[in-house]
């Protein structure tokens, strides 16, 4: 059982350039999420989303776009990187609203 | 805003001694909050969580306090160990109306031998 899993693990970016990153669980999820961990930021809410089909903005969502066209996929775009996005992205997915999470391993982006 | 604040980024304590990670939070509605522990390269995992009608929740080693005048939580390592050594970050989330939890930016605990 495989949890959530986050591809890719790293990444560099020239300013500009776009990219994808894909975030799978196979734990039938309802509830998925993407952070952003910045030093001394904590983990910051960039998109969620309640069901396949949905999307909703966090704390953090300019300059990101998600998708969940499968219940099983949350991804999350950048169109134009830029260096304050060079950051370590991780994706969390819960069966319920409130419950716990389950957290990929990261992505660690680097744009320069 | 930060709604969850951990105020020690780091704590040493020697292995065998008590660890005591503190957590305070501004929003009153906060009803649920857990701890994860995160080692290098990997995500957060679970750690131990307390519901707002509970002030103490005890899982062998670790036991989390809350004491909601306060609105203040900690999360306590008893004995601790040179394993128990990575970032622990609190979160809170308000289980009905809302989706998500508020993490606070984490503290690096280092367990001495």
């Amino acid at each position: 059982n495989a949890g959530v899993t986050q591809t890719p693990k790293f990444r560099v970016l020239k300013t500009g350039q776009s990219m994808t990153l894909l975030c799978a669980q196979d734990m039938n999820h309802e509830y998925m999420y993407w952070y952003r961990q910045d030093p001394g930021m904590g983990l910051r809410l960039i998109h969620y989303s309640v069901g396949e089909g949905t999307t909703a903005k966090g704390e953090v969502p300019d300059g990101y776009n998600v998708s969940r066209l499968k219940k099983q996929n949350f991804l999350l775009g950048l169109e134009s990187a830029a260096p304050s996005q060079t950051s370590v992205y991780f994706c969390a997915s819960s069966h319920r609203q409130g419950g716990r999470y389950t957290f990929g391993s990261g992505t660690r982006l680097t744009v320069v | 805003d930060q709604q969850v604040k951990q105020n020690s980024p780091s704590l040493s304590v020697q292995e065998g001694r008590i660890s005591i990670l503190n957590c305070d939070y501004t929003n009153s509605m906060f009803d649920y909050f857990l701890w994860y522990k995160k080692y290098p390269a990997e995500g957060p995992t679970f750690l131990i969580s307390i519901s707002s009608i509970k002030d103490k929740n005890e899982d062998g080693r670790f036991t989390v306090f809350l004491n909601k005048s306060a609105k203040h939580l900690s999360l306590h390592i008893v004995p601790s160990q040179p394993g128990d050594s990575a970032v622990y970050f609190c979160a809170a989330t308000i289980t009905s109306g809302t989706y998500k939890y508020i993490f606070g930016t984490g503290t690096r605990l280092k367990v001495l031998a």
